[in-house]
């Protein structure tokens, strides 16, 4: 059980904004989001992670809905190694059982 | 080490043989799962160690599978008599409590059965 709901995949063209929903409705007040990437069959990578404050870094921004039940990861130029499955995760911050779901394929176009 | 490492990377097995694959986890990580990857499908959970806790292995798909977790380090994830649907990449990924990145994940070991 995932805990969350993302678009099977989605399309964006190269150098535009990527925008990556996620619904995670039932969240708790201690459970942070996370997001990960999945190049082709590379192990996934930390991309960000936030609980309720919007966040960036150099990957990435995270928008969270101010009722934490949805969130937005925004990558802002996209590039076609951006090409991936994303993965939004949520997670209580000091236990460490995360569960991956299905994700989102994101497919950059030239 | 720096990171989670699996061996071997990749691996070439007959139907009806037995497997290991071996994954090293970060020092200090308490917490280790193993994932399987069939060609374009998502992860697929298959076991959880955290700490000196029974694992949780509710995602093993068939009691060909097992795994182990000796001095809550080193892993190993045996199939016994391989079929050629165990065919995928398995991932394994290591944390712990503290780590704020959440989990590290390995490079995966890609198994065919033929």
């Amino acid at each position: 059980d995932a805990k969350t709901t993302q678009p099977t995949s989605m399309d964006c063209a190269e150098g535009r904004a990527a925008n990556l929903p996620c619904n995670h409705s039932t969240i708790s007040g201690n459970e942070y989001v996370y997001w990960y990437r999945q190049i082709h069959s590379q192990g996934p990578q930390y991309i960000i992670h936030g609980l309720k404050n919007n966040e960036t870094n150099e990957m990435a921004s995270l928008i969270i809905t101010e009722d934490r039940k949805s969130s937005t990861l925004i990558l802002p130029h996209a590039t076609l190694r951006d090409t991936a499955v994303y993965y939004c995760i949520v997670r209580v911050y000091n236990n460490n059982d995360m569960r991956f779901g299905a994700g989102t394929r994101l497919t950059v176009k030239p | 080490g720096a990171g989670v490492s699996q061996s071997p990377s990749n691996k070439v097995t007959e139907k009806g043989k037995d497997v290991e694959l071996r994954c090293d986890p970060i020092s200090g990580h308490t917490a280790l799962y193993w994932y399987r990857q069939s060609l374009g499908q998502g992860l697929e959970f298959l076991i959880y160690f955290q700490g000196n806790s029974a694992p949780d292995k509710s995602g093993l798909p068939s009691d060909r599978f097992s795994a182990e977790r000796t001095g809550g380090s080193v892993s190993t994830l045996t199939i016994q008599r391989t079929q050629q649907e165990d065919s995928a990449v398995y991932l394994c990924a290591s944390s712990s409590r503290q780590s704020k990145y959440g989990y590290t994940f390995g490079s995966g070991t890609r198994l065919t059965v033929v």
